[in-house]
């Protein structure tokens, strides 16, 4: 059982905006404030699309977005486009170069 | 190119073991910490061990502690992973990523190797 919860799967049309959620359940993720978000296409590596909350990495499109509240970090997509169709998998500092993974995310686009 | 390479995987009987090896290339190796992460088939990902560039200091995974051994060679640019005592809980894609530098997340990724533990 992942310390990070993630719904197991979110779908939306084309040009619409999803938003994946990311709750910490318990208190062993420090301070929360060390989260990124990765997509991962089937066959291939993860690919960093947010750190450190809200920031996207040189190169990531505009319409990815990251935010938190209290234990609760999100990922929206804005825009939603074909290639977006991948699972989404959000990740936690737990401690000095330690970290936990929520469950991932699947992501259709309907 | 910047890149990460691993290779070692393979099939093992469960209790053997294994040695992972990382290439790094295009980059300055020995200014990242690196970790290892991996995948069962089908499924999410779970962190299992880093190590800083000096190697002075390593972490595991609850999981694996005890039966995993992280170790790098910067004048190589290689990090290894060594997998004892393996289960078949252990069957994983297992990629090697790089932390990066003054940011929180693992910024580039090798494309996995197989490790299959089955009798």
């Amino acid at each position: 059982q992942s310390a990070l919860t993630q719904p197991a799967s979110v779908s939306g049309s084309p040009g619409q905006s999803i938003t994946i959620s990311c709750t910490a359940t318990d208190n062993d993720v420090g301070d929360f404030n060390s989260v990124s978000w990765y997509q991962q296409h089937p066959g291939v590596a993860p690919k960093l699309i947010i750190y450190d909350v809200r920031i996207r990495p040189s190169g990531i499109s505009t319409r990815f977005s990251g935010s938190k509240s209290g234990n609760t970090a999100s990922l929206t997509i804005f825009g939603l486009e074909a290639e977006d169709e991948a699972d989404y998998f959000c990740c936690s500092l737990k401690a000095i170069n330690t970290y936990v993974f929520g469950g991932g995310t699947k992501v259709t686009v309907l | 190119e910047v890149q990460l390479m691993e290779s070692g995987g393979g099939l093992v009987k469960p209790g053997g073991s294994l040695r992972l090896t990382c290439a790094a290339s295009g980059f300055t190796f020995s200014f990242h910490t690196m970790s290892w992460v991996r995948q069962p088939p089908g499924g999410g990902l779970e962190w299992v061990s880093s190590i800083i560039s000096t190697s002075s200091y390593k972490y595991y995974a609850d999981s694996v502690k005890g039966r995993f051994t992280i170790s790098r060679d910067n004048a190589k640019n290689s990090l290894f992973l060594h997998l004892n005592s393996l289960r078949a809980e252990d069957t994983s894609v297992y990629y090697c990523a790089r932390r990066g530098n003054y940011l929180e997340g693992f910024d580039l990724w090798g494309r996995g190797t197989m490790v299959t533990v089955s009798s």
